[in-house]
Order: C-alpha cells, then structure tokens, then sequence
C-alpha cells in the first residue's frame, strides 16, 4: 500500500511559536522523503528531503526527524513567522531508473498568526 | 517555475466538451509528471511519462488521456468521460538531483 499519512489536516500556531507536522508511510520501498510548501494558486515547491538513514536534517528554521522503525518522519518549523503560512505536504519516494513516483500526504494547512 | 511551463492559469470546460491542458520544459528532462489536486485530497497521481512515445497510467488514469510526442512537451486531456474534472492540475518533471520534483504553476479547471 503506497499511502502517506498526514496529520493535522490544519495548524494554528502563534508567531515565534513551533508547527509541527507528522507523517507516517507503511511501504518500505520508498527512498527518500521530501516535503513540499504550497502557496494559494501555485505550485509546490521543495522545501526540504531526507533520506531513510538519517534521523534528522535541518535547513534554516526547518528540521525533518526521521524514525525508520515507526515508519514516521515529521517536519518542525521553529519560530513560525506569518510568511511560513501555506499548505505543507510530506511525500515517500520511490525511484526507478530515471524516474521518481511520489506519494503524497492529504496536506496541512498552516496559519501563523501576527 | 525552473524552466516548466503552464497553460493556461485558468480553463473552463462545457459539459461533454474535452479540453487540453499544456505542460511544456525546457530542462531536457525524460520524466514528467500530470497531478490533480483537490481540496483535503493532497495530489494524485494521473499520468506519468519516462521517455519519448511512453507514458504509464497514475492512480486515477480514467477520464484522461496524454501524448508523449517531443520531450519538452506532454499535454494532459480530460475527457467528456471525466465526470468530476473541476480540480487544480499540476506538471511536475523529475529533477534527479534532488530527487524530488519541480511543478508547474498550475492549471485550474472549472466546469461550466
């Protein structure tokens, strides 16, 4: 089963404050996990992957954890400013050949109020 | 959008009528991608494509056709058979640096 699951569907968090976002993947096939921003009629845009053997990578305010034995991976944007306001979308990777399939999560929406 | 192209921003549809939506790049990418996103659904996959004349159906094929003629492009069609085509449509291409993908600015179709 390739399915991504992702919670909470929306997210309030005050500026400076923490968002977190959680995933959980059952395939173990996928080979790297991205997460992706999206702003209101645009496309989505990488905003940062990891690789299954790695627990952790951080870029700027955000850090992916990973946890391969609970099958889980969850982003954390650290002192949320009101620009990071956007949808958020974890996805698993499965590469072949040239080619990358990516599941992704149903997305959450999320508001960082002034 | 890095080099993936678009159009148009906005399509609206008759019933019963078909409607193409253009992809086009110009990163000299094989794969490329069709997605459709709908509100709380994330994005499915519709069609995908790896090379020239070769393209394989994604999780939600039906109601759909593309073409694979010249790599830089890869039209998506929602057909009459697509009874539910109001949807925001995405083209992404397969990156490979990072594995990850680029996307289109999106096509939003609206049925009339």
């Amino acid at each position: 089963q390739q399915q991504v699951k992702q919670s909470p569907q929306s997210l309030i968090v005050q500026k400076g404050g923490i968002s977190i976002i959680n995933c959980a993947y059952e395939n173990t096939a996928f080979d790297y996990f991205p997460w992706y921003q999206q702003f209101p009629g645009k496309g989505p845009a990488l905003l940062i992957a990891i690789r299954p053997d790695v627990s952790e990578k951080k870029e700027g305010r955000f850090t992916i954890s990973f946890n391969k034995s609970a099958k889980q991976f969850s982003l954390h944007i650290m002192d949320s400013q009101p620009g990071d306001s956007a949808t958020y979308f974890c996805a698993a990777v499965i590469s072949s050949g040239s080619a990358r399939q990516l599941t992704f999560g149903s997305g959450t929406q999320l508001t960082v109020l002034p | 959008d890095g080099g993936i192209t678009q159009s148009p921003k906005y399509l609206f549809r008759k019933e019963g009528q078909n409607v193409t939506l253009s992809c086009e790049q110009n990163l000299n990418h094989d794969a490329m991608y069709w997605y459709r996103q709908d509100p709380g659904q994330g994005l499915r996959l519709i069609y995908y494509s790896q090379i020239v004349n070769d393209f394989q159906k994604g999780d939600i094929a039906e109601g759909y056709s593309v073409s694979r003629e010249k790599k830089e492009s890869f039209p998506l069609t929602v057909t009459s058979a697509q009874k539910n085509p109001t949807a925001f449509y995405l083209c992404a291409i397969s990156t490979g640096r990072n594995y990850g993908y680029t996307f289109g600015s999106g096509t939003r179709l609206t049925v009339v």
